[in-house]
């Protein structure tokens, strides 16, 4: 049982260029999540998901793009990175509202 | 007032000592309240969840809620460096007027425990 897994683990880009951050998770698990994390600094909640065809955003969600189309995967699209889009992004599922969240290992962008 | 505040660390305790977290919250709807571990370079990893008042106890961790005074706090017993990590306090938090919450968590910014040998 994989749990959540991103791909990729390491990333770095040039401003203006765009890239995908892969998200899967294994659990059936309906609500998914996208959060960045800046050094020393909480997890932010980017955009999120509560089933196949349904997201909406969190806390920060400009410069970014979500899509649901299984339940099993919730990709985070970058369109014209910025240096302020540096950062360690998580993927996160939980099975029901307001429940545990698990967490998959992230990717580390730098975007210079 | 931030929605999740956790007390500034950093947080040295000795090995064997009790080390404690504390945590305050701004929502008197809130229902779930969570403690995640994460080490340097690594995810977050659920360590603990409390729903009802009262202690919740899981090996040398127990966690303390009270909903009336709107802090959650996790204890660790019997203090290990493997403990040494920042710790991460979550909460659901109502929405503000007009939004939707959908069973998202605001994190506080963590705590940063040190147990030195």
């Amino acid at each position: 049982n994989a749990g959540v897994t991103q791909t990729p683990k390491f990333r770095i880009l040039k401003i203006g260029q765009s890239m995908t951050l892969q998200c899967t998770q294994d659990m059936n698990h309906n609500y998914m999540y996208w959060y960045r994390q800046d050094p020393g600094m909480g997890l932010k909640l980017i955009y999120y998901s509560v089933g196949a065809g349904i997201t909406d955003k969190g806390e920060v969600p400009n410069g970014y793009n979500v899509s649901r189309s299984t339940t099993e995967d919730f990709p985070l699209r970058l369109e014209l990175a910025a240096p302020s889009q540096t950062s360690v992004y998580f993927c996160a599922s939980s099975s029901v509202r307001f429940g545990e969240q698990y967490f998959g290992p992230g990717t580390r962008l730098t975007v210079t | 007032q931030k929605e999740v505040e956790q007390n500034s660390g950093p947080l040295s305790v000795p090995e064997g000592a009790i080390a404690s977290l504390n945590c305050t919250y701004s929502d008197r709807g809130s229902q779930s309240f969570f403690w995640y571990r994460q080490y340097s370079g690594k995810s977050p990893e659920l360590i603990m969840s409390i729903y009802s008042n009262g202690d919740k106890e899981d090996g040398r961790f127990t966690a303390q809620l009270n909903k009336a005074s709107q802090y959650v706090s996790l204890l660790i017993r019997d203090s290990q460096p493997s403990d040494s990590a920042t710790y991460l306090c979550a909460v659901n938090i109502a929405p503000r007027a007009g939004g939707t919450s959908y069973g998202k968590l605001t994190f506080g910014q963590g705590t940063i425990l040190t147990v030195h040998p």
